[in-house]
């Protein structure tokens, strides 16, 4: 079945430097690729998406890139700050093979020291 | 406010009770989603409407559980004779099956079971 592998948390960096966060996936096809975002006390919010290969998804400075030859979906962003400490998850769906359910990745803790 | 709400957003309840949540989706999609995510894991996928039709069922969704949507709009889960491992926080997501299918997702309801 579909799945979706995070590198494992909890991340601390300071501000100002480049994040990584990496996502692998196992899907047949082409599945649809998303990060979602969780701040403290909030709900899951949608960061980006990717719908087809070598897409790249960007949203608040922080991108990602379909890459179906090494099933990643690597999240980046060039210099963060204290207000992206969250929790981020990387998921995908299936629509084309009628698999709307979004998997999850089991999420990496992101905390940003001033 | 058009987002996906959910209410209550906090239940307590004891061992053996039954609890029942609502979701609201926003009012122009037409497909609904329940997740389920305990703490430090991703959300896990419960069930699945289009319109008022449930399309899919997870194994996690025991015959404790029953969710409805009656008329294609508002979406209740249901909890029967509740025990610890229910504990839990309960999401709900709405999509367009018009556009690219993305989820949109509430803040969730946290359950206690005691």
């Amino acid at each position: 079945g579909n799945s979706v592998t995070q590198m494992e948390g909890p991340v601390t960096l300071s501000e100002e430097a480049f994040l990584t966060i990496n996502c692998t996936y196992t899907a047949t096809g082409y599945p649809s690729l998303f990060w979602y975002v969780q701040y403290p006390g909030e709900g899951l919010q949608l960061l980006l998406k990717a719908t087809k290969a070598d897409d790249k998804g960007s949203n608040k400075g922080f991108e990602a890139t379909y890459r179906k030859e090494t099933t990643s979906f690597h999240l980046e962003k060039g210099s963060v700050q204290v207000s992206d400490s969250a929790v981020y998850f990387c998921a995908l769906n299936h629509p084309g093979q009628g698999a709307q359910k979004l998997v999850f990745g089991q999420g990496t803790r992101l905390t940003i020291n001033p | 406010d058009t987002g996906v709400s959910q209410d209550p957003r906090h239940k307590i309840t004891k061992r053996g009770q039954n609890v029942t949540f609502r979701c609201d989706p926003i009012s122009e999609h037409n497909r609904l989603y329940w997740y389920r995510q305990t703490l430090g894991q991703g959300p896990e996928f419960l069930t699945y409407f289009q319109n008022e039709a449930q399309l899919e069922k997870s194994r996690l969704l025991s015959d404790r559980f029953s969710a409805e949507r009656p008329k294609g709009s508002f979406s209740t889960l249901e909890i029967q004779r509740t025990e610890q491992g229910d504990s839990a926080m309960y999401l709900c997501a709405s999509s367009s099956s018009g556009t690219t299918d993305t989820q949109y997702f509430g803040p969730g309801t946290r359950l206690t079971v005691l």
